[in-house]
Formats: C-alpha cells, sequence, structure tokens
C-alpha cells in the first residue's frame, strides 16, 4: 500500500500568514493526489485535484503543487475561516490512502 | 444540488453485523463511482471501500476485506456497505462520498454525505 506521510501534524499561523502543508508519498504516484479540508464538526470537502487543480468555489488563495512523490498546499493570506484539518489523498492505486492530517489553528 | 445521506449506524456488539445505506440525490447515480470513508474519534479519515459504477468491480481497505462488502443498487440510487465481524476498532463516522471524475481521470471524492455513526461495544 502507498503511505503518504503530511508534515507538520500541527501548524499554528497568523492571519494574514502564508502556510505551506507537505506530503509525501512511498512510491510515486504521478499527479494523482487530492487536497480535503475538514472542519470540525463536518464532512470533508475536496479542495484541490489532480495535485494542482482548483475545486470549484474554493478561494484562490489555496493551491497546491508537486508531482511524483512530493506534494504541497500552499494557504496564501490565511483566513480565520480556514481553521481545519488538511488531508492528502492517493488516487492513483487502490487501496486509495490518505495522510494522517495536519491541524491548523490560527495563533 | 448532490445530496448523499447515510442511515443505518448503531450500537452494535462485537463480532455483529451492520448495514449502512447512502440514498444519493442530485446526480446520475448510475454514472458514480462510489466510495465509504470512516474516521474513527478523534483520529483522520480511512478510506474504506469503492464501488465501480456497474457494481461488478470493488475495492476494499485491508483492514476490512473479508468482512465489509459494498453494494449498490442504480435503480433505487442507494450505496450499501454491509459490514460483519465487527470490531471496536470499526467505531467511526462512516460517511459515503462520490468518486469525481474528469474525463476519465479519477480526482477524488467531490461530495460527501453527513455521516452515520457506528459504534462497536460490549
Amino acid at each position: 500500500d502507498i503511505q503518504l506521510t503530511q508534515s507538520p501534524s500541527f501548524l499554528s499561523a497568523s492571519v494574514g500568514d502564508r502556510v505551506t502543508i507537505t506530503c509525501r508519498a512511498s512510491q510515486g504516484i504521478s499527479n494523482y493526489l487530492a487536497w480535503y479540508q475538514q472542519k470540525p464538526g463536518r464532512a470533508p470537502t475536496l479542495l484541490i485535484y489532480s495535485a494542482s487543480t482548483l475545486q470549484s468555489a474554493v478561494p484562490s488563495r489555496f493551491s497546491g503543487s508537486g508531482s511524483g512523490t512530493q506534494f504541497t498546499l500552499t494557504i496564501n493570506s490565511l483566513q480565520p475561516e480556514d481553521v481545519a484539518t488538511y488531508y492528502c489523498q492517493q488516487v492513483n492505486v487502490h487501496p486509495l490512502t490518505f495522510g494522517q492530517g495536519t491541524r491548523l489553528e490560527i495563533k | 444540488e448532490v445530496q448523499l445521506l447515510e442511515s443505518g449506524g448503531a450500537l452494535v456488539q462485537p463480532g455483529g453485523s451492520l448495514r449502512l445505506s447512502c440514498e444519493a440525490s442530485g446526480f446520475t447515480f448510475s454514472s458514480s463511482s462510489m466510495t465509504w470513508v470512516r474516521q474513527s474519534p478523534g483520529k483522520g479519515l480511512e478510506w474504506v471501500a469503492e464501488i465501480n459504477t456497474s457494481g461488478y468491480i470493488t475495492y476494499y481497505a485491508d483492514s476490512v476485506t473479508g468482512r465489509f462488502r459494498v453494494s449498490r443498487d442504480n435503480a433505487k440510487s442507494m450505496l450499501y456497505l454491509q459490514m460483519d465481524s465487527l470490531t471496536v476498532g470499526d467505531t467511526a463516522v462512516y460517511y459515503c462520498a462520490t468518486h469525481g471524475r474528469r474525463g476519465v481521470v479519477f480526482i477524488g471524492n467531490d461530495y460527501w454525505g453527513q455521516g452515520t455513526v457506528v459504534t462497536v461495544s460490549s
């Protein structure tokens, strides 16, 4: 199975900061990577697919990059409503797998 | 508007069985692969199972293979998860989700239900 390792596991940043979360795959997955946002008590929502394509209605301050085994999610100008846990998921090969999550808080 | 409504969650004893259902609306259900994802209390997301559009192809996480079975009824726009030999480790919120596509490329889970709670305890 493909393992996804996210870093950091916890992140505290100020409003307006630029935030970067990394997802590393145990083997190459091309660009078959998705990013999700999960707010407390809510179901996850898809933010980015194919590593860098923004899902419709997602604010443009979110962006994704990477290919192969190394991927990043960037939030430019962090907003209070971005407090959430973020997960990466590989959709290249079954069983599909998620990273362990990165919890983002506002300082 | 896409809607996914899970049901069937309950308190069940270890070794017991449960069948979850997911009622879909607002899209062409028969054209969408579907997924079950779970989340244990205070933990991360775990992909559980997937079924293709026809129902003939299924995939499972190693942790549930041989115990869980995913199925669908396209005529009723319903997705199911039959769970047998349940253990305490299966305690979680279970979400159904669409497995979206852009052309021939699968992109991930673009629509999610609100989840149903399964508690396995004696």
